[in-house]
């Protein structure tokens, strides 16, 4: 078993719906990051988090530590969100990655 | 702009031949990290330096080599000991310091490496 499991793998939605990933991982963590990754490759970090809940513009990511969970949520989805997703775990100097998330968002 | 510059964003290789991929960052992060990124896989941690002149093995670190001689630069070769070089390689990098906004990764555009 993955020490962090994203569901769904791929998950594709009209414009306009709510999004919602989820990561839960099986080891103890002092941070999780979630991680966007276009079709170039590159990868920007969209948050880090320890505890409860952080928004940016359309983005809502939280966490619950006690069910080793987190969610990131898009709201008013848009084509241009369609990427893949990342959850990472960040236990002491090391990171753990999921295996992504693809979303696709059709107009 | 700071950022994470990596290089070349292509590179083909003949087996047999050691390669260099470039990362240089402009934004004074103590940490820096190699990535190994396969189809259907999550990243994998290759080598990771926490300061100059010291780097440490990651997951899959046998067929790679580092250095790290200034702040800012952190090379990775990977040798003819790989024995499944093909993949995209990320660099990374963290401060890590306690201020608002530290512990956020940056990441390079990455580099993608083919060996015919």
């Amino acid at each position: 078993k993955n020490e962090v499991e994203q569901s769904p793998q791929n998950l594709t939605a009209q414009e306009g719906e709510f999004i919602t990933i989820n990561c839960s991982y099986s080891v103890g963590i002092s941070a999780l990051h979630w991680l966007q990754q276009h079709p170039g490759g590159g990868i920007v970090s969209l948050f880090m988090l320890s505890s409860g809940k952080k928004k940016h513009g359309r983005l809502i990511a939280t966490i619950n530590i006690q069910e080793k969970h987190s969610s990131l949520h898009i709201t008013a989805s848009h084509p241009r969100d369609s990427a893949v997703y990342i959850c990472a775990v960040r236990g002491n100097e090391k990171l753990t990655f999921g295996t992504g998330t693809r979303l696709t968002i059709i107009p | 702009d700071g950022g994470i510059t990596q290089s070349p964003k292509y590179l083909f290789r003949k087996e047999g031949q050691n390669v260099t991929l470039s990362c240089e960052q402009n934004l004074n992060h103590d940490a820096m990290y190699w990535y190994r990124q396969d189809p259907g896989q999550g990243l994998r941690l290759i080598y990771y330096s926490q300061i100059v002149n010291d780097f440490q093995k990651g997951d899959i670190a046998e067929g790679y080599s580092v250095s790290r001689e200034k702040k800012e630069s952190f090379p990775l070769t990977v040798t003819s000991a790989q024995k499944n070089p093909t993949a995209f390689y990320l660099c990374a990098s963290r401060d890590r310091g306690i201020l608002s906004g530290a512990n956020v990764l940056t990441f390079g555009a990455g580099s993608r490496l083919t060996v015919l």
